[in-house]
């Protein structure tokens, strides 16, 4: 059961670079979210697709932009990186808005010197 | 602005105690509360999912209360073992966006 699959798992980007981290779940899931975890700040939502074909900001989408491919598909896009936005990334899935369980994935280790 | 609140940010038990890790949050208009455990270097995982309307969710050894007037859940953990040991969040959603506030965690070890 791969459930919600993140890539990549580790990255090093120069400040200025662009990347895109890639997202996928396999469980036919209507929202998908991206969230970024920092010491002492805990989890906080970057941006969220309730369905295939919306996004919406979350709190901090500052410098993140978001693309719903198709239902599976969820990527984040950096494009000027800057060190502020060194953190764990987590992509996670859930059937709806509210009310049920969220499923995450394994986390994507971004580090921006 | 919602606020949540877990204590003790850590927590070390021996093996085969019960345990009770804690969480708070300021707005009690709450539509769900969710309990995650998360490993180092490893995503969230969903432990128990307690809906606005009921006061408590079991699941093995654990069982998680909630009592939305005072703005708390506890986590219950019965005959702890050194497999628990890990990050516990809890998190609650508002239900009017699709916005989940976290905790910051309790960090629990237990020591054989």
């Amino acid at each position: 059961n791969a459930g919600v699959t993140q890539t990549p798992k580790f990255q090093v980007l120069k400040t200025g670079q662009s990347m895109t981290l890639q997202c996928a779940q396999d469980m036919n899931h209507n929202s998908m979210y991206w969230y970024r975890q920092d010491p002492g700040m805990g989890l906080r939502l970057i941006y969220y697709s309730a369905s295939e074909g919306t996004t919406d900001k979350g709190e901090v989408p500052n410098g993140y932009n978001v693309s719903r491919l198709n239902k599976r598909e969820f990527s984040l896009r950096l494009e000027s990186a800057a060190p502020s936005q060194t953190s764990v990334y987590f992509c996670a899935s859930s059937q709806g808005s509210s009310g049920n369980t969220i499923y995450f994935g394994e986390g994507s280790w971004l580090t921006v010197v | 602005k919602q606020e949540v609140t877990q204590i003790p940010a850590a927590l070390s038990v021996p093996e085969g105690e019960n345990l009770v890790l804690n969480c708070s949050f300021t707005d009690s208009a709450i539509y769900n509360l969710q309990w995650f455990r998360q490993d180092p270097g490893k995503g969230l995982t969903s432990l128990l999912l307690i809906q606005s309307s009921q006061r408590e969710q079991t699941s093995g050894r654990l069982n998680a209360s909630l009592d939305k007037s005072s703005g708390r859940s506890t986590l219950y953990i019965a005959a702890s073992q050194p497999g628990d040991s890990a990050t516990y969040l809890c998190a609650v959603h508002l239900g009017s966006n699709y916005k989940l506030t976290f905790g910051k965690g309790t960090l629990l070890t237990v020591n054989p």
